[in-house]
């Protein structure tokens, strides 16, 4: 298994409120990423990581942001978390050349 | 615009019995991959088998084949002698020439798929 950690694994937080998110990675690798999933949609990408300090939007990037100052971790926060927040966060990583793309366990969050 | 169509929300099998679930994409780039992933019920997301588009012949892995056919723009997965422990949910997944070799994946909606003792 990929060595990805993601914490905290669970949270319910409140509408307006600051949340962040980690991924942790002890392989070394390029690209990092943040998807969400939701019923219906699959997962879908928010924002990525091709290196420290290099981020870019994904699909569905408004109302997050993130940040990269170490090669291993890449975090995700919600400024004021809305209930349309409410869902599965999953990290993922990659290496420049490879095929396979390595997936966290997810975060399910809840904002109420 | 890049998509990826699974228009089986949920599919049964008797065990030892194959499968197939069926993807389709649409892409105008003739360059991408095509990705499988299993996720159980616990949650994580299992890559399966991925398929390039300039690949000569489809891709196994194990009990896992992609059904790869170009024309027709579908990317089917088949589970050959399905096990209780093939229950999950399956997402296909592609990434197109614009996103290099990264993780910019799209996928699809998924497909629940129970097998039966």
């Amino acid at each position: 298994d990929a060595g990805i950690t993601q914490s905290p694994r669970h949270k319910v937080t409140e509408t307006g409120t600051p949340v962040t998110l980690r991924c942790h990675q002890t392989e070394n690798h390029r690209y990092m990423y943040w998807y969400r999933q939701d019923p219906g949609h699959g997962l879908r990408l928010i924002h990525y990581s091709y290196g420290v300090k290099d981020t870019d939007k994904g699909e569905v990037s408004d109302g997050y942001s993130v940040s990269r100052s170490k090669t291993e971790d890449f975090l995700l926060t919600l400024e004021s978390a809305t209930s349309s927040q409410t869902s599965v966060y999953f990290c993922a990583i990659s290496e420049s050349q490879g095929i396979t793309i390595y997936f966290g366990e997810g975060s399910w969050l809840t904002v109420v | 615009a890049q998509k990826i169509t699974q228009t089986q929300p949920g599919m049964f099998v008797q065990e030892k019995e194959a499968v197939t679930l069926d993807c389709t994409y649409d892409t105008s780039d003739p360059s991408y991959g095509l990705f499988w992933y299993k996720q159980p019920s616990s949650g994580e997301m299992i890559f399966l088998i991925y398929q390039g588009s300039y690949d000569q012949q489809n891709a196994t892995e194990g009990r896992y084949s992609l059904n790869f056919q170009k024309a027709r723009k579908s990317a089917n997965l088949v589970i050959s002698a399905s096990q209780l422990g093939d229950s999950a949910m399956y997402f296909c997944a592609m990434r197109d020439g614009s996103s290099g070799n990264t993780g910019k994946l799209i996928f699809g909606q998924g497909t629940t798929l129970q097998v039966k003792p």
